[in-house]
């Protein structure tokens, strides 16, 4: 298909690790990137990579890229409360960048 | 470095009044971007501009008009608003070093 793709919604315990899952559509993207929007804020870059590579860690964030598949993933390691927000992947093939709807993260005590 | 500043935060119109989306950055930053947010459709973009003096329209331009006055603003023209329009808009301007983006904190606008 033509669109970024990403589940709606995702709950987790506070603990946990969690998974959120990205389909993109354009093989020719450089990076690609995972944003986080708190409520009633704008989007802040949370980290991105580059497409020659599989893996990237920053900290709780683990990244993961199969270009094959054009599957991009982001685990978030011992998630907190504050965690919880929409997480959006995105891909930049040309001068535009290409967002998925955003998966809502839940964060349970 | 206020980052990229958008006014106003909210805005209620009527059907068929204009308004304009004042979007600056300080980033010293040749590209500049409107998207707009709705619900479970992600951000669609609206215009962008990939340098002063260049416009060129995104996924979504109907019903709306750009200015890039200068390298530092970009503005968004509702010239006869429609309820179609009820949504958020951010504002956003290109790094060069990993192409990212930045964004302003977003526009509300309700249009009844």
């Amino acid at each position: 298909g033509e669109d970024v793709e990403q589940s709606l919604f995702l709950s987790v315990r506070e603990g946990d690790s969690s998974v959120i899952n990205c389909t993109y559509t354009d093989s020719s993207s450089t990076y690609l990137y995972w944003y986080k929007q708190e409520p009633g804020a704008g989007l802040q870059l949370l980290t991105y990579i580059f497409s020659n590579m599989d893996m990237k860690q920053d900290q709780r964030l683990t990244v993961l890229l199969n270009k094959k598949d054009k599957h991009l993933s982001l685990r978030i390691a011992d998630t907190q409360t504050g965690d919880s927000a929409i997480y959006f992947c995105a891909e930049r093939p040309y001068n535009d960048m290409r967002f998925g709807a955003g998966t809502r993260l839940t964060v349970k005590p | 470095n206020a980052g990229v500043t958008q006014t106003p935060k909210f805005q209620v119109l009527k059907t068929g009044q204009s308004m304009t989306l004042q979007c600056a950055q300080d980033m010293n930053h040749n590209s500049m971007y409107w998207y707009r947010q709705d619900p479970g459709m992600g951000l669609r973009l609206i215009y962008y501009s990939a340098s002063e003096g260049t416009t060129d329209k995104g996924e979504v331009p109907n019903g709306y008009n750009v200015s890039r006055l200068n390298k530092r603003e970009f503005s968004l023209r509702l010239e006869s608003a429609a309820p179609s329009q009820t949504s958020v808009y951010f504002c956003a301007s290109g790094g060069s070093i990993n192409n990212e983006q930045f964004f302003g904190p977003g526009t509300r606008l309700t249009v009844l």
